[in-house]
């Protein structure tokens, strides 16, 4: 079975903390991605990365930074964290030959 | 950018009820995901189509690829509660990446 794992489960951060979201698999897979998921808003894609120092932004990359320094590890960075950001955020993985998706447990972000 | 439209948003049943949901799309996809989310946790991959027409069946769930490749359909016979969660259609739009619909909400009375 693929297995995504992430850091946390549950962060509680203040306004203006750098934060680090650790996302690892354990598969091989040459693609990764980062999304954040609200009410109403659904999935949307913050930053990808389709092999190791590669990154491409995703649809809202603005206040995220990522980093691919090993194929199994993708890392979301917050510069500097905002209310705004509260949210859930899902890492997942898939190979380059199919287009499937593999997620993570999630990590639930809130920023006081 | 691309638009899945997911449908319906919410579904109340009871528990041995049969489910259909579907999600449409104006352009042509070569690929439809299925998925399920539980509370507090990520999207699990139920089915993943590639052809058109393909029928595909993961236990109790049947999932098709529409003919015009815009569309896909989720069947769920006889739900059961454990069925409680949110299922998304998925489908690669470029490269890599897919896109989301908005979810399907299912509730099962038991």
């Amino acid at each position: 079975d693929v297995k995504v794992t992430q850091s946390s489960r549950y962060l509680v951060k203040r306004t203006g903390e750098k934060v680090f979201l650790e996302c690892v698999q354990d598969m091989d897979h040459e693609n990764m991605f980062w999304y954040r998921q609200d009410p109403g808003l659904g999935l949307r894609l913050i930053y990808f990365s389709y092999d190791v120092k590669m990154k491409e932004k995703g649809d809202i990359p603005e206040g995220y930074s990522v980093s691919r320094e090993k194929k199994e590890r993708f890392s979301l960075i917050l510069e500097s964290a905002s209310t705004n950001q509260t949210s859930m955020y899902l890492c997942a993985s898939g190979r380059g030959s199919t287009y499937e998706q593999y997620f993570g447990p999630g990590t639930r972000l809130t920023v006081t | 950018g691309q638009q899945l439209n997911q449908s319906p948003q919410s579904m109340f049943i009871q528990e041995g009820e049969d489910v259909s949901m579907n999600c449409t799309s104006s352009s042509i996809f070569n690929t439809w995901l299925w998925y399920k989310q539980d509370p507090g946790e990520g999207p699990v991959l139920l089915i993943a189509l590639y052809k058109a027409g393909e029928l595909t069946s993961n236990g109790r769930l049947t999932a098709q690829f529409g003919i015009t490749r815009k569309d896909s359909f989720l069947n769920i016979s006889a739900s059961i509660p454990s069925d409680v969660g949110i299922y998304f259609c998925a489908t690669r739009t470029s490269g890599s990446r897919l896109t989301f619909g908005e979810g399907t909400q299912l509730t099962v009375n038991p």
